[in-house]
């Protein structure tokens, strides 16, 4: 089963960027998402973006503008870049894997069944 | 967006009562619907996914329900190591949105 361990800096002025990488290990990185998930107190869980195992990605639009998500199989990792941070992207971010089930072509129940452990990410000045 | 409600927002029962989690969303989602479980400090654990399917390893006691706009998580005969957050989430259509959670604390 993989499992997925995350790394970055957790403490960020206003304006800076966040990098955080998520790396997996004990199992196959091909045909699934790679999704970054978000929680802070105010807004809860808070799905930010994923890309596919053919590198295409999809961004929630309330974050498309400052955000980049990247895949580089041949380390088996993952990355976000979120630009311009503010005092609101203060929150525990999560990488996790999206998992596809076929029900009728085309077709599929989509969930993230696996998750790490999550950092928390700190802007202030 | 699609937004995600869930009723109640706390709720407090006994060992081996059961418990009777609701979920609604905004338009209708078919049975693109799954349920996490939170504990303090950790990651959500995927409990349920296709509205009713329990992931590998889930005991038996959860089961989810439902179609359309309104859906259950249901545990049977509720355990101490219950006590947590739960959240449903649809993948219906993205952004992929989350429900605000329903804690769950035993008496």
């Amino acid at each position: 089963q993989v499992q997925l361990q995350q790394w970055g800096a957790g403490l960020l002025k206003p304006s800076e960027t966040l990098s955080l990488t998520c790396a997996g290990s004990g199992g196959s990185f091909s045909d699934y998402s790679w999704s970054w998930i978000r929680q802070s107190p105010g807004k809860g869980l808070e799905w930010i973006g994923e890309v596919n195992h053919g590198g295409s990605t999809n961004y929630n639009p309330s974050l498309k503008s400052r955000v980049t998500i990247s895949l580089d199989t041949s380390n088996n990792q993952f990355s976000l870049k979120l630009n311009s941070v503010i005092a609101a992207d203060t929150a525990v971010y999560f990488c996790a894997r999206g998992s596809r089930e076929w029900v009728r072509p085309p077709y599929y129940y989509y969930y993230m069944d696996v998750w790490d452990s999550g950092t928390t990410v700190t802007v202030s000045s | 967006d699609i937004q995600m409600t869930q009723s109640p927002s706390f709720l407090s029962a006994s060992v081996g009562d059961r418990v009777t989690i609701t979920c609604r969303a905004s338009q209708t989602i078919s049975d693109y619907l799954n349920w996490y479980q939170q504990k303090p400090g950790e990651a959500p654990k995927l409990l349920v996914y296709g509205s009713f399917t329990l992931q590998s390893g889930v005991p038996s006691r959860f089961s989810g329900s439902g179609s359309g706009t309104d859906f259950t998580l249901t545990i049977n005969r509720l355990q101490p190591e219950d006590s947590a957050t739960y959240y449903c989430q649809q993948s219906y259509g993205t952004p992929f949105t989350f429900g605000p959670g329903t804690k769950v604390d035993i008496k």
